[in-house]
């Protein structure tokens, strides 16, 4: 079946490391993105990429980072330097960044808590 | 600036009974707007989109949305509720600016037996 998978699901961190989240999609598309969920303020966005090996900061992308060194791959390392990173994280993938052309394609989120 | 605001934190309906979880918007020129669901502790799913033409949206497991163009408003709807419709609704608009979406706070949607 087509999707976008993220692990783990569930992630718990100490203060001062950071982690990866995985993001990995078989529908060929050529946009993701990683947004960021926390209770009452909706979804957030971290950083998009329309190519490999190109990426551009969202809205919120202080303490985050990312790679795209493949197309069906897009994962995030949240740095030391995030100062509240608990929160859900989403990924999703869209055939372009245009959002006129499609909706957005999620995976089943990873939930990171810093003890 | 452009937004989208999600009016009510939670929306209770009865099996059965229609259902309105509203939305309205704040952009220049011409909105695209969207409206997705989440489950619990899940990613979400697209319902449907307005981009031009028809009012009235059709989208999946029966749900429909009524862009309104002098209220600003895209208010979803469904003319009789599922308990297996509770959830958690996001309306989104798109940016002009980035060409992304902007997403609304959410509204959670309880329908009881």
């Amino acid at each position: 079946d087509g999707g976008i998978t993220q692990s783990p699901k569930y992630l718990f961190r100490k203060e001062g490391q950071n982690v990866t989240l995985s993001c990995e999609q078989n529908l060929n598309h050529d946009a993701m993105y990683w947004y960021r969920q926390d209770p009452g303020q909706g979804l957030r966005l971290i950083y998009y990429s329309q190519i490999v090996n190109d990426f551009q900061k969202g809205d919120i992308a202080e303490g985050y980072s990312v790679s795209r060194e493949k197309k069906e791959s897009f994962p995030l390392t949240v740095t030391s330097a995030q100062k509240n990173p608990t929160a859900f994280y989403l990924c999703a993938s869209s055939w372009s960044l245009e959002v006129v052309t499609g909706e957005l394609f999620f995976g089943e989120g990873s939930r990171l808590t810093v003890l | 600036a452009q937004s989208v605001a999600q009016p009510e934190d939670q929306v209770n309906v009865a099996e059965g009974n229609p259902l309105t979880v509203k939305c309205t918007y704040s952009v220049s020129g011409n909105p695209y707007l969207f409206w997705y669901v989440q489950y619990p502790n899940r990613g979400l799913q697209f319902l449907l989109k307005y981009i031009t033409g028809d009012n009235l949206v059709k989208g999946s497991y029966g749900f429909e949305a009524e862009f309104n163009k002098s209220q600003t408003s895209f208010h979803l709807k469904k003319p009789s509720a599922l308990v297996s419709d509770s959830a958690l609704y996001f309306c989104a608009v798109r940016d002009r600016r980035t060409d992304k979406l902007i997403f609304g706070t959410g509204t959670r949607l309880q329908v009881f037996p």
